[in-house]
């Protein structure tokens, strides 16, 4: 069975504060994603990752970095967070840049 | 960057009925066209999809169109349940960045 996985799934973050998203997939998937989702609205592309140290920016990467140093792994930091990333973020995964398949989501709260 | 609109924004219809989205894109590039569910709280998941050498595609009751000289596809749910009811979102790729409409928010009235 197929599985994305993030954690944490709930966080809370203080305006400043880092944070890191961690995202890992268990299908040697090469092309991962970090998209955020606000309240009724569509996803946004941040960042995409082709494979290890492969990274690209998306639509909207201003304020985001990434790090992949491993395949199965993909993450998300947000240094110095603002309170317009309050979001819920979803990190997803492909096997041929096609078909994609999502984590559950991380549900960001920066107060 | 590619651009995708989706409209209607909010779909009520009657249990049974059908229900139709609709998505324009702009890129003559793009070459595949999923169709994404989302419930409330969860994920998005896919439903169906189609790719540019096909015009039209039908699995258990939806119906995708795609029509590549007016860069518009299409969602039809035939005999829709209450259990259709969520947000749909389509989408539009090529060199493997997945562009999103807004969304749908479908309700089925029993």
């Amino acid at each position: 069975d197929m599985k994305v996985t993030q954690m944490p799934r709930y966080l809370i973050k203080r305006m400043g504060e880092n944070v890191l998203l961690e995202c890992g997939q268990d299908m040697s998937h090469e092309t991962m994603y970090w998209y955020r989702q606000d309240p009724g609205l569509g996803l946004q592309l941040i960042y995409i990752s082709y494979d290890v140290d492969s990274n690209s920016e998306g639509d909207i990467p201003k304020g985001y970095r990434v790090s992949r140093k491993k395949r199965e792994h993909f993450s998300l930091i947000l240094d110095s967070a603002k309170t317009n990333q309050t979001s819920v973020y979803f990190c997803a995964s492909s096997p041929d840049r096609v078909g994609v398949f999502f984590g559950k989501g991380t549900r960001l709260t920066v107060v | 960057g590619e651009q995708v609109e989706q409209l209607p924004s909010i779909l009520r219809v009657q249990e049974g009925s059908s229900a139709s989205i609709n998505c324009t894109y702009e890129n003559s590039a793009s070459n595949y066209f999923p169709w994404y569910k989302q419930e409330p709280g969860e994920n998005p998941k896919l439903i169906i999809d189609i790719r540019s050498n096909m015009e039209r595609k039908q699995t258990q009751g939806l119906i995708v169109l795609l029509d590549k000289k007016a860069k518009r596809f299409s969602l039809h749910i035939t005999d829709t349940q209450p259990g259709d009811s969520a947000m749909y979102f389509c989408a539009v790729t090529n060199t493997g960045k997945l562009t999103f409409g807004d969304g749908t928010v479908l309700t089925v009235k029993p």
